[in-house]
């Protein structure tokens, strides 16, 4: 399958910890990247690789993989940091790309 | 700076044909992948093709293998996607992407809005 699923929506507390997840089988073999989409603007690459931040994008963004599953975590998020969170990796075939349904991150 | 800047919003028929512009700048044309992704109005993105300017090579979604075509004219640093067949639900934000290696799209277009209406 060259699907990447994730939870429509999730919610933190201002200065709490959340995980955003991303599920497909072709995270087993390549990394994911992570965007940012707030309403009314283009996507922002906020990780990538096996944990690695753009110039610009805060610390308190990190990323992690394990099997299957890809995640990013924003520790002591911000009210800035509500947005639409999207993951992407190359699917199956290698040469093909596929963007993961989408996490909304409302900050409470 | 890595600038993308796209072609201004779009009003087509439905079964006729969209072309977009995206100007490139700032880096080495050849030396990285253009990808196309479109969102539809409350979706989410949805990856449609990339182009390898030093090639040229392409490849698509499956699902518009038939109906996307995308070009580019070196001497301008410009890629073109042209979308035919239009649809009602073809209506959507339509972004170009500069990547930094596969899979990595680092610096996008600020979209351009087609919307399809008889």
């Amino acid at each position: 399958s060259s699907e990447l699923t994730q939870d429509p929506a999730v919610s933190v507390a201002l200065g709490q910890t959340v995980r955003i997840t991303c599920q497909g089988d072709s995270l087993r073999s390549y990394y994911a990247s992570w965007y940012q989409q707030k309403p009314g603007q283009a996507p922002v690459l906020v990780m990538y690789g096996k944990n690695n931040r753009p110039s610009g994008i805060p610390d308190r963004f990190s990323g992690s993989s394990s099997g299957s599953t890809a995640s990013l975590t924003i520790t002591g998020a911000q009210a800035e940091d509500e947005a639409d969170y999207y993951c992407n990796s190359r699917d199956s075939s290698g040469n093909r790309l596929v963007f993961g349904t989408g996490t909304r991150v409302t900050v409470l | 700076q890595v600038q993308m800047v796209q072609s201004g919003a779009e009003v087509k028929e439905p079964g006729s044909s969209v072309k977009i512009s995206c100007k490139a700048s700032g880096y080495s044309f050849i030396s990285y992948y253009i990808h196309w992704v479109r969102q539809a109005p409350g979706q989410g993105l949805e990856w449609m093709g990339l182009l390898n300017p030093n090639g040229p090579e392409t490849s698509h979604a499956q699902k518009f293998q038939a109906r996307v075509t995308m070009t580019m004219d070196t001497s301008t640093t410009t890629v073109y996607m042209e979308l035919s067949s239009l649809r009602y639900d073809d209506t959507a934000t339509y972004y170009c992407a500069r990547d930094t290696e596969l899979g990595i799209v680092e610096s996008w277009g600020h979209g351009t809005l087609v919307t399809v209406s008889s």
